[in-house]
């Protein structure tokens, strides 16, 4: 099955500053990526997705990279601010089959005012 | 639009009792259906998915089971909780044979004491 490892486990950043969370996979069947916010307390919510047709998607302050020969795709937040505290998981699907998402780790973010 | 529904949101329970959290989603039909668990706030561990009424398939082997009588119902039980079941549950749907995000529930926060 797939397997998805998400580094670093905690990123602390100051605001303004820029954040970049990278995941690797290692299924190469595996053809959407996206990636949640988790706020503490609450349920992960999609902000970004990335599908392997494509090799960067912007969204203002977020962007999402993807290398489909390396298997590997990173997050990029910038301008950092206190509101982009939280979790960030990455997943990655596979094609055909049930679909089951397979999440990295999480990466819990912290940005100092 | 889709909706889903979990409950309860709290829950805190004694070992050895059991334990029944539902889940319901409105506004599709025949959606995958996944049940997560998150330790420590951190990880999000697939213990369950479905893509079809009756049809449920493990990731995890534990005391816990789930069942899906109807199309968009999902349940997750046990006939007696341990300690180490404590953490924050999660719901989730996806659309069966395609590639998109999976929509998350708010949540059950289990304390087994």
């Amino acid at each position: 099955g797939e397997n998805v490892e998400q580094h670093p486990s905690t990123l602390s950043v100051q605001e303004g500053d820029s954040a970049v969370i990278k995941c690797t996979y290692s299924d190469s069947a595996s053809n959407y990526f996206p990636w949640y916010k988790q706020e503490l307390g609450k349920r992960p919510q999609l902000i970004i997705d990335i599908r392997s047709n494509v090799g960067e998607k912007k969204d203002q302050r977020i962007a999402v990279t993807l290398n489909k020969t390396a298997k590997h795709f990173s997050l990029h937040i910038t301008e950092t601010q206190p509101e982009d505290s939280a979790v960030y998981f990455c997943a990655a699907r596979i094609s055909g089959g049930s679909y089951i998402p397979t999440f990295g780790r999480g990466t819990s973010l912290i940005v100092h005012p | 639009s889709q909706t889903i529904h979990q409950w309860p949101a709290t829950l805190v329970q004694p070992v050895g009792s059991p334990l029944s959290l539902e889940c319901t989603v409105e506004g599709t039909s025949n959606p995958n259906l996944y049940w997560y668990r998150q330790a420590a706030g951190r990880g999000l561990q697939l213990l369950f998915y479905s893509v079809g009424i009756g049809q449920i398939s493990s990731e995890v082997p534990q005391n816990l089971s789930a069942s899906r009588p109807q199309d968009r119902q999902f349940i997750l039980s046990s006939k007696k909780l341990l300690l180490s079941d404590s953490g924050f549950y999660l719901c989730a749907w996806s659309v069966i044979g395609v590639n998109t995000e999976a929509f998350f529930g708010q949540g059950t926060r289990l304390t087994v004491v």
